[in-house]
């Protein structure tokens, strides 16, 4: 069974450029979650995707946007890049996204390290 | 506003000790409450979960307090290794809420002298 895998690895950028980053959810899982963690700090939800919809947003304005595709893989986006949005991308997946759903547990990928410069 | 906070923000226990970390909540509505264990340059990976309806679990050397009423919650390492260093996460989640988005606390930096 294949984990959550991300790409790229490490991504350099500068202010006010646009940035694609890539998630594949783990097999069986068709929900996917970003998530943003700044240096020594805990992960901030972004949003999250069930079946290619958009099913819940954190506190990130819409420069921050996001699609699943059929296959349940992801991608984040963010325009007009700030200095600020340098940290740790994380993209989680889960069996089920429905409200009510059964199953809470998240699995990570490994992330994407943005360096806005 | 941090919807679970975390407490120690370091700790440092001798090899065979117990390392015990505490979280505490506002949202009674949560009903999901994992522990992630991260290591440097990695995602976070989940250790073990609880659900209110139970005061404790235990898996292996590890183990979540519950205590509803006083909405906080703890993580218990047993005789903590050199291994078990890494940076530790609570987190809640209310599945009810339409997505089920994890809430972390700050983070705990576990160090394990030899």
């Amino acid at each position: 069974e294949t984990g959550v895998t991300q790409s790229p690895t490490h991504l350099i950028k500068t202010r006010g450029q646009q940035v694609t980053l890539r998630c594949s959810s783990q097999s069986g899982h068709n929900t996917v979650s970003w998530y943003q963690q700044a240096l020594g700090q805990g992960p901030q939800f972004i949003f999250q995707y069930y079946r290619e919809e958009e099913n819940g947003r954190g506190n990130f304005p819409p420069r921050f946007s996001g699609l699943q595709f059929p296959n349940y893989s992801s991608e984040l986006n963010v325009n007009a890049l700030e200095l600020d949005d340098s940290a740790l991308y994380l993209c989680a997946s889960s069996p089920e996204g429905l409200a009510g759903g059964i199953y809470n547990e998240q699995f990570f990928g490994p992330g994407t390290r943005l360096t806005v410069l | 506003q941090q919807q679970v906070k975390q407490s120690p923000q370091s700790l440092i226990v001798q090899k065979g000790g117990i390392s015990i970390i505490n979280c505490a909540y506002e949202n009674t509505a949560f009903d999901y409450f994992p522990w992630y264990q991260q290591f440097p340059g990695k995602g976070p990976a989940l250790l073990i979960a609880i659900r209110p309806d139970v005061s404790e679990k235990k898996e292996g050397r590890f183990t979540i307090s519950f205590n509803k009423s006083a909405k906080q919650f703890s993580l218990h390492i047993m005789d903590s290794q050199p291994g078990d260093s890494a940076t530790y996460f609570c987190a809640a989640s209310n599945k009810w809420a339409g997505a089920n988005n994890l809430f972390f606390g700050t983070g705990t930096r576990l160090t394990v002298i030899p």
